[in-house]
């Protein structure tokens, strides 16, 4: 079984400051890791994948995320935060079921950005 | 192009009343997915499809829940009858898989239904 932990269900930083949300994720087969961000009203969005290629993978909107195996964790970062960037983030792990597979998705984080 | 389509956008009913939520996914994509959003309970995911077969509906909360997918382009989800613990956004999703690949495509979101039980 897979799972995934985002710990925390808020964080708020100042315009400009560095964005760090955290993700832990639990698998028994090398997984996929993806970032969602679901905006008020909205669908979630894909922000950024990783598929087993570079383990730092870069995203729209400034954001990256680096996969580290040792640690199970797939953390999402922005040098910079903008107001915009204000949101809801939902890391999530597939089991690499091809057709058949799924994503457990995370509680999700609310990220607020301060003028 | 068109993104994943979700119908109606609202909809409050009274409690007893049949539900019934609509989705066109993607077109091209062979996997959709019904998940349902709550504060308490967070995204759960309901029932999914590939090549409009149900491959997992260990999800769907009891038997008054029901989806269907006649054809690649259209799926729906049906409460009969709703209570209001049934009320929460519903989001439908697809994706292409590609059989006998490892290679995994995100799943693409509509905007959901809010959906409210009196």
């Amino acid at each position: 079984a897979q799972s995934v932990t985002q710990l925390g269900s808020h964080v708020s930083v100042s315009e400009g400051a560095l964005v760090l949300l955290r993700c832990n994720y639990s698998s028994s087969v090398p997984p996929y890791l993806f970032w969602y961000v679901q905006y008020p009203n909205q669908g979630l969005q894909l922000l950024l994948k990783y598929t087993s290629a570079a383990t730092l993978v870069k995203g729209i909107n400034g954001f990256e995320a680096e996969f580290k195996k040792s640690e199970t964790s797939f953390h999402l970062t922005k040098p910079s935060a903008h107001m915009s960037d204000a949101a809801e983030y939902f890391c999530a792990v597939s089991d690499r079921g091809g057709a058949n597979s799924k994503l457990t998705f995370g509680k999700g984080i609310t990220l607020s950005v301060r003028p | 192009d068109a993104g994943v389509i979700q119908s109606p956008r609202h909809e409050v009913t009274e409690m007893g009343q049949e539900v019934t939520l609509r989705c066109k996914p993607i077109s091209g994509h062979n996997s959709l997915f019904w998940y349902r959003q709550t504060m308490m309970r967070g995204l759960e995911l309901l029932i999914y499809f590939n090549n409009n077969v149900p491959i997992d509906d260990s999800g769907m909360p009891e038997d008054r829940f029901s989806a269907k997918m006649p054809n690649a382009s259209f799926s729906t989800l049906k409460i009969q009858p709703s209570e209001p613990r049934d009320s929460a956004v519903y989001f439908c999703a697809s994706s292409l898989s590609r059989t006998g690949s490892n290679y995994d495509q995100p799943q693409h979101f509509g905007d959901g239904t809010r959906l409210s039980i009196l």
